[in-house]
């Protein structure tokens, strides 16, 4: 695999469910994001890691939870979402020098999902 | 608050030349960068402008002001594969990524 993967590709959960979305980089990146996508509106910037520290978003429900065991995986926990969760939820990864994001970010191809 | 405006919307005919614009109100600035996304796919990178001027890059240039706040992504010869959405992002003085809504570009033969 190259790049960045994401899985699921597509996924469909109900309001009392647990579920996480997995990402992975294959290009020695050093910082990895979570974002979300909804139609006609700028990308959200969810999460950050970088080397390997969380960079807090403080307007993410805490119905969201983001792991990053290391510096090639990123998982996103979910549960107890609602239906306006519903969205694509792209995973990307940069180079990092020192506290600076100077490169750009490579996406992975997203996870669709919705919430009934 | 910090913004980033775009054309929701633009239609072109194949074979011509489109203009993408994007202004920009943000803290700070640490370089601009143009994506390109086709429906149902990651973004991809297209350029980086961290000082005034042109950057050419085949068909692709993108160009930008910092005293006036303004880019521009310029495509030139289109093809049918080039519809698409183009997204504006600014890196701020935090060195966070501000996104704009982007541009649906709608290719027509």
């Amino acid at each position: 695999e190259t790049g960045v993967t994401q899985t699921p590709r597509h996924l469909v959960m109900g309001m009392t469910n647990k579920k996480s979305l997995k990402c992975e980089q294959h290009l020695g990146h050093n910082a990895m994001y979570w974002y979300k996508q909804s139609a006609k509106k700028p990308l959200e910037l969810m999460f950050v890691y970088s080397l390997e520290e969380r960079v807090e978003n403080n307007s993410v429900p805490s119905r969201f939870s983001p792991e990053c065991p290391n510096s090639s995986h990123l998982f996103l926990h979910l549960h107890t979402l609602q239906p306006e969760d519903s969205a694509l939820y792209l995973c990307a990864s940069s180079s990092q020098k020192g506290g600076e994001v100077i490169y750009e970010q490579y996406f992975g191809p997203g996870t669709r999902l919705t919430v009934t | 608050g910090q913004n980033i405006d775009q054309p929701t919307e633009m239609t072109a005919t194949e074979g011509a030349i489109v203009q993408i614009n994007c202004t920009y109100q943000t803290s700070g600035f640490n370089g601009l960068f143009w994506y390109q996304q086709h429906a149902g796919e990651a973004p991809t990178f297209l350029s980086y402008n961290v000082l005034d001027g042109l950057e050419e890059k085949g068909r692709f240039s993108s160009f930008l002001s910092r005293s006036k706040g303004y880019s521009y992504l310029l495509l030139k010869e289109l093809q049918m594969k080039d519809s698409a959405s183009y997204l504006c992002a600014v890196l701020d003085s935090n060195y966070q990524l501000i996104w704009g809504a982007g541009t649906k570009l709608i290719i027509k033969p």
